[in-house]
């Protein structure tokens, strides 16, 4: 089966921890995306990456850092500067013809 | 600043109806266009994308595309109660691979 895998489902933290949100695919697209959904608003970018090894920030990218060693791998750390990192992450690939497929999300609850 | 406006909501439609739902974008270099249906609690799905002037059908679902007016619409032929969910409208910006979303748009079909 193709898509896209998020890991955790839910995630819990304290305040001032790091942590990092997976994101795999096996649909060998080649740009991935991390977005940002906070409750009753649309989603906001975070980061995205177009080729291995090379990402870029998107509209809110403090407080948040990301890898793209591998082509199928795109993790997100959200770092203890990120002021309110309590949200619904989604990680999403993009085909060729632009049409862009989202995983199941993780939800992070930092207190 | 690139934009997708749709209407918040909430649209009510008894069921068996014809659900209208409306989107503009800002950005003429837009080619793009697609809407995603999220269920309450879950990830955004892909249910329809255009890219020439007309309409698309795909079973109870039509998109139609006025470039012209920068106008992307959603019919839903016999609208059930599991239709309601927020559709987002999403624009591509000038083929960079990056898109944009608007706010969604919450539909409730009435039983």
């Amino acid at each position: 089966d193709g898509g896209i895998t998020q890991s955790p489902k839910y995630l819990f933290r304290k305040e001032g921890q790091n942590v990092t949100l997976s994101c795999e695919q096996n649909l060998n697209h080649d740009a991935m995306y991390w977005y940002r959904q906070d409750p009753g608003q649309g989603l906001r970018l975070i980061y995205y990456s177009q080729i291995v090894n090379d990402f870029q920030k998107g509209d809110i990218a403090e407080g948040y850092s990301v890898s793209r060693e591998k082509k199928e791998s795109f993790p997100l750390t959200v770092t203890s500067a990120q002021k309110n990192p309590t949200a619904f992450y989604l990680c999403a690939s993009i085909s060729r013809s632009y049409e862009q497929y989202f995983g199941p999300g993780t939800r992070l609850t930092v207190t | 600043q690139k934009e997708v406006e749709q209407n918040s909501g909430p649209l009510s439609v008894p069921e068996g109806a014809i659900a209208s739902l409306n989107c503009t974008y800002s950005d003429r270099g837009s080619q793009s266009f697609f809407w995603y249906r999220q269920y309450s609690g879950k990830s955004p799905e892909l249910i329809m994308s255009i890219y020439s002037n007309g309409d698309k059908e795909d079973g109870r679902f039509t998109a139609q595309l006025n470039k012209a007016s920068q106008y992307v619409s959603l019919l839903i032929r016999d609208s059930q109660p599991s239709d309601s969910a927020t559709y987002l409208c999403a624009a591509d910006s000038s083929n960079t691979g990056k898109l944009i979303f608007g706010q969604g748009t919450t539909l409730q079909v009435k039983p």
